[in-house]
């Protein structure tokens, strides 16, 4: 079975520019999750869909960030314009649904805003 | 904010030996999980403790969850340098289904 694919693996951007990450999925997982996480700490859920309604998008900061998932299968997650405070690694992780299922995470995409 | 708080930060102990990690939470849950972390694979699941469960075994790892103290355990026996790697409980609140992770451990096996 593939595991949850993301792409770019790093990314280097200056302040202010745009950047985008995509992550494909496993297939037939109906929810999908993007994480931010920070050096040293534990990962931070930025929005969560179930299919390609978002459920849970609390902690995503509006202002600059956006994502979507088209036809409820790949996702994009884009920053515009980026801080550098936006320097992390960017998890993409699905599960079959909500709640109490196990989360199958992509290998991340790092990214480094100078 | 986190939920999950690990206890050590860090933890460094000789091959062979057991390791033993804590996670104390806030609120009421309805699940709580390990996850593991390294360079090589990623962030993996490693098992999941249902609120009504008190303990659950998987190979090698024995997670114990205690709702009253709002805490759980993660042992790992026998450890090996393959078990290098940050640890992470993650707990899935009463009424939210989502994830939140603690901050990790940081554990490394010594050979």
């Amino acid at each position: 079975e593939a595991g949850v694919a993301q792409s770019p693996r790093y990314k280097i951007i200056e302040k202010r520019q745009s950047v985008a990450f995509w992550c494909n999925p496993i297939s037939g997982h109906a929810t999908l999750y993007w994480y931010q996480q920070i050096l040293g700490q534990g990962p931070k859920l930025l929005i969560q869909f179930q299919n390609n309604g978002v459920v849970d998008d609390s902690q995503l900061p509006k202002d600059r960030f956006s994502a979507e998932r088209l036809k409820g299968v790949d996702s994009t997650l884009k920053i515009q314009p980026a801080k550098l405070e936006d320097s992390a690694v960017y998890l993409c992780a699905s599960s079959l649904d909500r709640g109490s299922y196990e989360q199958y995470f992509g290998p991340g995409t790092r990214l480094t805003v100078t | 904010s986190q939920q999950g708080e690990e206890d050590p930060q860090a933890l460094s102990i000789q091959e062979g030996e057991n390791a033993t990690m804590n996670c104390s939470y806030k609120t009421s849950i309805n699940n709580l999980q390990w996850y593991r972390q390294n360079s090589g694979r990623g962030l993996v699941h490693l098992i999941l403790i249902r609120s009504n469960e008190r303990e659950k075994h998987s190979g090698r790892l024995r997670v114990t969850l205690d709702t009253s103290k709002k805490s759980s355990s993660l042992l790992i026996t026998a450890s090996r340098a393959a078990d290098t790697a940050s640890y992470f409980c993650a707990t899935v609140i009463q009424g939210a289904q989502k994830l939140v992770f603690g901050q990790g451990t940081r554990l490394t096996i010594n050979p």
